[in-house]
């Protein structure tokens, strides 16, 4: 099973729908998890970390389910700036590595 | 401005002809990294460094080779590139003990072996 899970998508959904990523680890022992954004042909940035009580921040709500070992990414009224490729990032205890998934590609359609 | 410089950006070289990608912190970040990213295969770690003379290999480290003389650079050699390193590569820097978790990327380099 590999480590960090994602469907790559790709997610065509129209301006304004509400999508959602899932993502699973394989590590019980994972930590810290966070979503990343990557524009086509960029470098990949910080879109949120996530927390084991969920959180928000504007459009978008993480949340952590330890018990699936899975993380989830909401993002409400798309906009067409939120076309991007989202990379699920995880962190496993006693380990500063960070373990990237492949991403799952999401396109907003006018 | 707080950033992460690598250079160059774009290079075409050829098969055996040694080379090297820079990459420079200006946040007094102990860590540094080097991605590799390739369609279908997502980032792959290549080398880490926890700290100045301290290096380790991550999950494709062969055909590369890395020095972490000074805090703010960690280059990445390609003694002689092959086809098969063709690809988009990204240096990343954070502080070891970050606890946000964030990494700053550089705005990569995109390499070409013939």
């Amino acid at each position: 099973r590999k480590e960090v899970e994602q469907d790559p998508g790709p997610f065509n959904v129209p301006e304004g729908a509400t999508v959602a990523f899932n993502c699973t680890y394989s590590n019980s022992a994972s930590q810290s998890f966070f979503w990343y954004r990557q524009d086509c042909r960029k470098e990949p940035k910080l879109l949120m970390s996530v927390y084991s009580s969920g959180n928000e921040d504007g459009r978008f709500t993480a949340q952590l389910n330890r018990a699936s070992q899975y993380i989830s990414l909401l993002i409400r009224d798309s906009k067409l700036s939120d076309s991007a490729t989202y990379l699920c990032v995880v962190n496993t205890a006693g380990s500063y590595q960070l373990t990237f998934g492949k991403g799952t590609k999401l396109s907003v359609i006018p | 401005e707080a950033q992460v410089t690598q250079n160059p950006r774009y290079l075409i070289t050829v098969t055996g002809k040694k080379l090297t990608v820079t990459c420079s912190q200006n946040m007094n970040h102990e860590y540094m990294s080097w991605y590799r990213q390739d369609p279908g295969l997502g980032l792959r770690q290549i080398y880490y460094s926890m700290n100045v003379e301290v290096t380790d290999k991550g999950d494709v480290p062969e055909g590369y080779k890395v020095s972490r003389k000074e805090k703010r650079n960690f280059p990445l050699i390609l003694e002689s590139p092959s086809p098969n390193q063709t690809s988009l590569y990204f240096c990343a820097s954070s502080f070891r003990d970050s606890p946000t978790g964030e990494l700053f990327f550089g705005e990569g380099s995109r390499l070409t072996v013939l």
